[in-house]
Formats: C-alpha cells, structure tokens, sequence
C-alpha cells in the first residue's frame, strides 16, 4: 500500500523551461511533505519542504505547491538547469505513537535537464 | 565536515555470509535510519533508533538487526545473507522528535550490497 506516489519514473526538460515533479498521497494525516534530490552514488540531499497547513512555499528557483483537497503535492524548478539533473522523492511525514513521527518516500522521478 | 558517514560503500557476500554496515554520524542527531533503496521501490524503512540504546523496527525489518551502543553511530546487521538483500542501503539521522516540524533527514552516500 503506497500512501505516497510519484506515478512519473522520469521526466525529459530542455534548459531554461519549468520542470514540474509530482506526488501523491492518500492519507490526509500527513503533517509535512519534503522533496530530496539524489545524485548518482550520493545519498538523497533535502531540498524544500512545506507544512500541511500551507499551500505554497518557494525558495529560489524551487516551489513546491499542496492541493489538500486533490492530496496532490508539486515541485517547480523554474528555471530548469543542467545540474538539475537527478532523481527526486517527495516524502511525507506524520506523527505516530512510537518514535514521534514517520517519514514515508515515494519511489522518484528521474529529471532530465537537456542544455 | 563529514555529516553521515557509511562503510563500506560496495561489498559482495555469498548467500549465507554475515556482516555488519557502519554508519556514524557527527551532527549530534538523536534519531538514525537505516533505509534500503530498490528499483521503482523508493527508500523503505529498515529500523531506526531514537536515541542512544534505542532501537526500533520500520517497515522491511525481518533479516536485519541493529544497534546504537554510541549516539554517533548506528549499526545494520545482515546475520546470513540472501539474495533478496541485494541492495543500496541508506543511513540517515535528523534531530526532530516530533511530527510537527519539516526537520530533513541527512543521508550517507550509502553502500551497494550483492548477495550472490
């Protein structure tokens, strides 16, 4: 049971064009969504987050926007550069009993940024 | 500064063999994860400690154990091997205690493992 969805394994983007990530997710509990980004053999780095209780949050060429009500989560790299190139995965946190919270990852989309 | 540090990064074990992955980290986190990465699978939560002689199950926890005698460091044990292990495993710690807060989790560049 996949509560959180990246339905796009890749995504091909020419330099200087949005590129627009998606995620999905079917619990409504969920208090936090984050996006990492990967590079080949590196561990996954954290980009942007953005609390459930909002609906927009940028920083620099990165957006993320929620839509709670579709339960659908977007990343926005406006503009898109080569170096963009990676793997990203949205994750989504909410609280449990034991251990205070938990962290749920998509399976990632592969970002294509062609110069 | 080193943040999250795996060793080793590559290993091939026959089916059957033991061994031990090391994470440690120098932040001063309270929380570590083991994670394990598999195609169109994303990062699945192996076990995880919430602190000093913690530790916890997360989601894929059975053929694996753990334990975090030190707060910089964060064992995973594989005490006979299978090919359905084959994997990129992932450590990570964070400082976050609670559901209410973006805190990110900081990852290591994690270790290729083949059980042949």
């Amino acid at each position: 049971d996949q509560q959180v969805k990246q339905n796009s394994p890749s995504l091909s983007v020419q330099e200087g064009r949005i590129s627009i990530l998606n995620c999905d997710y079917t619990n409504s509990m969920f208090d936090y969504f984050l996006w990492y980004k990967k590079y080949p053999a590196e561990g996954p780095t954290f980009l942007i987050s953005i609390s459930s209780i909002k609906d927009k949050n940028e920083d620099g060429r990165f957006t993320v926007f929620l839509n709670k009500s579709a339960k659908h989560l977007s990343l926005h790299i406006v503009p898109s550069q080569p170096g963009d190139s990676a793997v990203y995965f949205c994750a989504a946190i909410r609280g449990v009993r034991i251990g205070g919270f938990k962290t749920i990852f998509g399976a990632g989309t592969r970002l294509f940024v062609k110069a | 500064n080193a943040g999250v540090t795996q060793t080793p990064k590559f290993r091939v074990l026959k089916t059957g063999q033991s061994m031990t992955l090391l994470c440690a980290q120098d932040m001063n986190h309270e929380y570590m994860y083991w994670y394990r990465q598999d195609p169109g699978m994303g990062l699945r939560l192996i076990h995880y400690s919430v602190g000093e002689g913690t530790t916890a199950k997360g989601e894929v926890p059975d053929g694996y154990n753990v334990s975090r005698l030190k707060k910089q460091n964060f064992l995973l044990g594989l005490e006979s091997a299978a090919p359905s292990q084959t994997s990129v495993y992932f450590c990570a710690s964070s400082y976050s205690t609670g559901a209410n807060s973006n805190q990110p989790q900081h990852f290591g560049d994690g270790t290729r493992l083949s059980i042949l």
